[in-house]
């Protein structure tokens, strides 16, 4: 019953640091995806992945990288931190695939809260 | 571009009914959702709507939809204190990306 397992769930960081949020889902879902969640600001995509091997910008790319390793893990990279970054980081996935029709259900991860000093 | 509109608050006592609205500008939405999350967790979906529907009933939610005004509502029957959280609108539209436009969320709080 592990659906997204996100890790770490709580990472405080420097200025400048970095550091990479691991996610995986053991549901064999094709697409997977990375939110931050800030106060009054709802959910904003950040980057997503259709399926193995590409991935694609969202709405708030900026200072983000991410990996899609294989088809379980889909990671998210902080180069160099900012206080602007801290957030509360969600992974999700969905069994639909691109160009699909269907509903595209969301499973979320527990969520990751960073916060950069 | 897509939007997604939800008031941030509501405030009920227990006991009562809740409904939480939201409105969307795409005329193409396909499916909307409602998804929950309780405090310090993810989100969980609820339920969602297609399009063709107006009314989706499960146990003591009921999901209606009023195309010609983009305007979709969950009420919440008997409403209880373990229902405090906040419940996100989405919608996903026909056409270009497959995935779902999230409202900023309304934060429901529930009195004894």
């Amino acid at each position: 019953n592990a659906g997204v397992t996100q890790t770490p769930k709580f990472q405080v960081l420097k200025t400048g640091q970095s550091m990479t949020l691991q996610c995986a889902q053991d549901m064999n879902h094709n697409s997977m995806y990375w939110y931050r969640q800030d106060p009054g600001m709802g959910l904003r995509l950040i980057y997503y992945s259709a399926s193995e091997g590409t991935t694609d910008k969202g709405e708030v790319p900026n200072g983000y990288n991410v990996s899609r390793l294989n088809k379980r893990e889909f990671s998210l990279r902080l180069e160099s931190a900012a206080p602007s970054q801290t957030s509360v980081y969600f992974c999700a996935s969905s069994g639909t695939v691109l160009g699909g029709t269907g509903a595209n259900v969301l499973t979320f991860g527990a969520g990751s809260r960073l916060t950069v000093l | 571009g897509e939007d997604v509109e939800q008031s941030l608050f509501l405030s009920v006592r227990e006991g009562d009914s809740s409904v939480i609205n939201c409105t969307y500008t795409d005329s193409s939405s396909t499916y909307l959702y409602w998804y929950k999350q309780e405090p310090g967790a993810g989100l969980q979906l609820l339920t969602y709507i297609f399009s063709n529907m107006d009314m989706k009933q499960d146990q003591r939610l009921t999901v209606l939809l009023n195309k010609k005004d983009k305007h979709l509502s969950l009420r919440i029957a008997d409403t209880q204190t373990g229902d405090s959280a906040i419940y996100f609108c989405a919608d996903r539209t026909s056409g270009g990306s497959y995935i779902p436009t999230f409202g900023r969320g309304t934060s429901l709080i529930v009195h004894p």
